[in-house]
């Protein structure tokens, strides 16, 4: 089936750690990739988004991910973790065959050790 | 920076009571969505909404569900007759485009069904 894996459920890390979100994706095209964040009480907010060309893209707060074609990942990094940081990441994808759906993966919540 | 905002944030609701969730766009956007998360689960894809039609729907969007542009403003989604498995945060979103563009979420309404 066609679908988006975040493997860790729960990653815990300490501050100033670098962290990386894994998420793997199924389908038989390139899709439009997306992570979002979700603070306690928040919406979703968009890091950071891969449509095509370079493969390591930069988002807000510092965070960075990498399209791996082959792999068909696009996990999220970020060198330095701040406490501010904790937070429920979630992988999307667009696979382009319609408007606006998005498929998220299951999310991994992130907690930060001081 | 134009965000999507959504009313109520919180609503509890007796079974088979008719819900509306309300939203209102980014203003130059035009094309709607609502999504939905029940509590530990992933975050699903419901309707999209463009040009005063449906797009697209799930499976989840059955006879139960309806949405609506009543006017300029505003996008809404209606439950009719709830069930307890209707609970859930129901995030409202929007794109200025739609394939693979960036989709703009609120902060979500939780509904409660009693």
């Amino acid at each position: 089936a066609q679908s988006v894996t975040q493997p860790d459920i729960h990653i815990t890390v300490s501050e100033g750690a670098s962290l990386e979100l894994r998420c793997n994706y199924s389908y038989g095209a390139t899709p439009y990739l997306f992570w979002y964040v979700q603070s306690p009480g928040q919406g979703l907010q968009l890091l950071l988004k891969y449509f095509s060309g370079d493969t390591l893209v930069q988002g807000i707060k510092g965070f960075e991910a990498e399209f791996k074609r082959s792999q068909s990942s696009f996990n999220l990094r970020k060198p330095s973790v701040h406490w501010s940081d904790a937070a429920e990441y979630f992988c999307a994808v667009d696979r382009g065959t319609s408007y606006g759906k998005l498929t998220f993966g299951q999310g991994t919540i992130l907690t930060v050790h001081p | 920076e134009p965000e999507v905002t959504q009313t109520p944030s919180h609503q509890v609701t007796q079974m088979g009571q008719e819900v509306i969730l309300r939203c209102v766009p980014i203003s130059n956007h035009l094309y709607f969505y609502w999504y939905r998360q029940i509590l530990g689960q992933k975050v699903e894809f419901l309707v999209s909404f463009y040009n005063n039609e449906i797009s697209e729907k799930s499976e989840i969007f059955d006879d139960q569900f309806s949405v609506e542009r009543p006017d300029g403003s505003n996008f809404t989604l209606k439950i009719r007759s709830t069930k307890l498995e209707d609970s859930a945060m129901y995030f409202c979103a929007s794109s200025d485009t739609g394939r693979g563009n960036t989709i703009y979420f609120g902060e979500g309404s939780w509904l409660t069904v009693v």
